[in-house]
């Protein structure tokens, strides 16, 4: 699975809109790109996931360029309950074999109000 | 609906002591998985099972043992303490083995060896 790179932490404002970049320059045709998110004394969540141009829920929006050696979470809006650590990861699509997914350290996001 | 349940939430021992991590899930998940987090290394993968009677190694399996008897529990022993194994524990699963895995985690166990 191809490595990828992010901000250690970033840090914001309440009502502003963030974007994370995450770099995966050895991204694979089959490889899909998954974001989770840790607060505080939890365990990580699933946000989102994509594959290419841009997808949107009600918890964030995934930008992914053409050459997908890159993508970027944004998050509108943000509130202080967005305090949390975002993991980017890049996972195998349908029809491959186990993959064991890696989590790096993630991006510290800080909003401050 | 319960999710992934882990216990005990804190735990405290003492080097040489052991001890089982619980992990249960009620969503019929084929898949699970235990996590260790330390500070400034990530989620790093200890040991995973694709189905009931099937286990295998992560990153970090020295020191720790599992076994998969049901598809609802998958524990986590710790055979024999040591400070190293200091960390925050995460239980985790998911309806698909291969392929997308959308991985539900437990609410973690801190253990701490003195």
């Amino acid at each position: 699975l191809a490595k990828t790179t992010q901000p250690i932490s970033m840090d914001s404002y309440e009502g502003q809109e963030v974007n994370i970049t995450c770099s995966h320059n050895n991204i694979a045709t089959n490889d899909y790109i998954t974001w989770y998110q840790q607060f505080p004394s939890q365990g990580p969540r699933f946000i989102i996931q994509g594959y290419k141009t841009k997808v949107t829920n009600e918890v964030a929006s995934l930008f992914i360029p053409a050459d997908r050696k890159s993508s970027t979470l944004s998050l509108p809006r943000v509130s202080l309950s967005d305090t949390a650590v975002y993991y980017c990861l890049v996972e195998a699509g349908m029809n491959t074999g186990f993959q064991k997914l890696v989590f790096g350290t993630g991006t510290r996001l800080l909003v401050s109000p | 609906n319960a999710g992934v349940t882990q216990t005990p939430k804190f735990q405290v021992l003492k080097t040489g002591q052991s001890m089982t991590l619980q992990c249960a899930q009620d969503m019929n998940h084929e898949y699970m998985s235990w996590y260790r987090q330390d500070p400034g290394m990530g989620l790093r993968l200890i040991h995973y099972s694709v189905g009931a009677g099937i286990t295998d190694q992560g990153e970090v399996p020295n020191g720790y043992n599992v076994s998969r008897s049901t598809t609802e529990d998958f524990p986590l022993r710790l055979l024999s303490a040591a400070p190293s194994q200091t960390s925050v524990y995460f239980c985790a699963s998911s309806f698909q083995v291969t392929g997308f895995q959308k991985l539900f985690f437990g609410s973690g166990t801190q253990l701490s060896v003195l």
